[in-house]
């Protein structure tokens, strides 16, 4: 199994430009997720889904949007790219639940280093 | 707003020495309480979580320690070794299912 499958690893952007950062995972996880991490800040929660065709605003979704139209992939859109949203993101997957147990751990791709000039 | 406090930002441990981070929260609807490790390039790795109903829990060298009545936990790395060198978050669940991160913490261990 490859996991969690993200890309590009990294992509610069023009201001107002827009792009989709892919994930795909072959775990046949229910639950997928999509956090920017940022340095001393964290990971942010930006969207989430736990299953296709559902999908649910995290902590930051503003000036993004995602579709989940099978189990495995779960992209990523920015619309018009914002300085702001210079970032890592980091799609993750988990099997029955949000909640990441133990026995069902979030599972995190290698991340998509973005940044908007 | 923060809604998991995590220090220190930074730490560097002598080889064999006991590592320590710490995080505070306020919202008692978080339920769940995991800690990631992170290498460079590579996405966070569930390490070690625990759930409030216990104070103490151990895997190897790595123990989270838990304090309901303080709403504080923290993660004890012992005999710390230089391939521990990483960034550690420790997160919180909620009851409304999402997780908040901590800040991390970028552990260094000199051999």
């Amino acid at each position: 199994n490859a996991g969690v499958t993200q890309t590009p690893k990294f992509r610069i952007l023009k201001i107002g430009q827009s792009m989709t950062l892919q994930c795909a995972q072959d775990m046949n996880h229910n639950y997928m997720y999509w956090y920017r991490q940022d340095p001393g800040m964290g990971l942010k929660l930006i969207y989430y889904s736990v299953g296709a065709g559902i999908t649910d605003k995290g902590e930051v979704p503003n000036g993004y949007n995602v579709s989940r139209s099978t189990t495995e992939d779960f992209p990523l859109r920015l619309e018009l790219a914002a300085p702001s949203q210079t970032s890592v993101y980091f799609c993750a997957s988990s099997y029955d639940s949000l909640r990441g147990s133990y026995n069902s751990p979030l599972h995190f791709g290698n991340g998509t280093r973005l940044t908007v000039t | 707003q923060q809604q998991v406090k995590q220090s220190p930002q930074s730490l560097i441990v002598q080889k064999g020495g006991i590592s320590i981070i710490n995080c505070a929260y306020e919202n008692t609807a978080f339920d769940y309480f995991p800690w990631y490790q992170q290498f460079p390039g590579k996405g966070p790795a569930l390490l070690i979580a625990i759930r409030p109903d216990v104070s103490e829990k151990k895997e190897g060298r790595f123990t989270i320690s838990f304090n309901k009545s303080a709403k504080q936990f923290s993660l004890h790395i012992m005999d710390s070794q230089p391939g521990d060198s990483a960034t550690y978050f420790c997160a919180a669940l909620n009851t409304g299912n999402q997780f908040y991160f901590g800040t991390g913490t970028s552990l260094t261990v000199i051999p």
